[in-house]
């Protein structure tokens, strides 16, 4: 399967606790997008990566949320003291083009459920 | 900021029919915008995207078209099948530096949930 992939597709966590999500991007993609979606709505922006550069960040993406992207690969999203507010499905994206805009293809997405 | 505006909510069709799904954007910035497909349980799936520069596009069955001034674009489904069933979601690309940053994050409408009937 060379589409973005992501780890791990379901989630359940306790408030209080630490969850970290990964995505796998479609090969040679610079960019990475992390979108969260909750029922009944679209995708609402997180951050992006270009290469293993962080280059925008949401107002929607609290202190609680921090993602890398090491060596502009794969990205890991990680929430620490999750929140009831924080269930939702996370979604990843990534695209390749030399200069805007850019289409972008998701992976089936991390449904997190905080009881 | 950004905000795209979408219509219907639902939208039930029989087999064979035609489907059209309008959205509306607010930042005449825009420059691109893609059509997504998501079954339940699953990811968004591009099926279409138009840029600015082009008023309509065509991919068998699946039309989108452009309109720049009114500021607002529309998804057609021609003799629609019961595989078609699923939430569409329109966006539109901020090019430009205003509102989420810029660089290509996508801005989604509230999806039209599509029911075919056989």
């Amino acid at each position: 399967d060379t589409g973005v992939s992501q780890n791990p597709r379901h989630k359940i966590t306790k408030r209080g606790q630490n969850v970290t999500f990964r995505c796998d991007p479609i090969s040679e993609h610079n960019r990475l997008y992390w979108y969260r979606q909750t029922l009944g709505q679209g995708p609402e922006f997180l951050t992006y990566f270009q290469n293993e550069a962080q280059l925008e960040k949401s107002r929607l993406l609290s202190d609680r949320f921090s993602a890398e992207r090491p060596k502009g690969s794969f990205s890991t999203l990680e929430i620490q003291r999750t929140e009831q507010g924080d269930s939702a499905m996370y979604l990843c994206a990534s695209s390749l083009r030399s200069g805007p805009p850019y289409e972008q293809y998701f992976g089936p997405g991390t449904r997190l459920t905080v009881t | 900021g950004e905000n795209v505006e979408q219509h219907p909510s639902t939208l039930s069709v029989q087999e064979g029919d035609s489907a059209v799904i309008k959205c509306t954007y607010s930042d005449s910035a825009s420059n691109y915008f893609p059509w997504y497909k998501q079954e339940l349980g699953k990811g968004p799936q591009l099926i279409i995207d138009i840029r600015s520069n082009v008023g309509e596009k065509k991919d068998q069955r699946i039309a989108v078209t452009l309109n720049k001034t009114a500021k607002h674009f529309s998804l057609h489904i021609t003799e629609t099948q019961p595989e078609d069933s699923a939430v569409y979601f329109c966006a539109a690309s901020i090019g430009s530096g205003s509102y989420g940053g810029s660089q290509g994050n996508l801005i989604f409408g509230k999806g039209t949930k599509l029911s075919v009937k056989p």
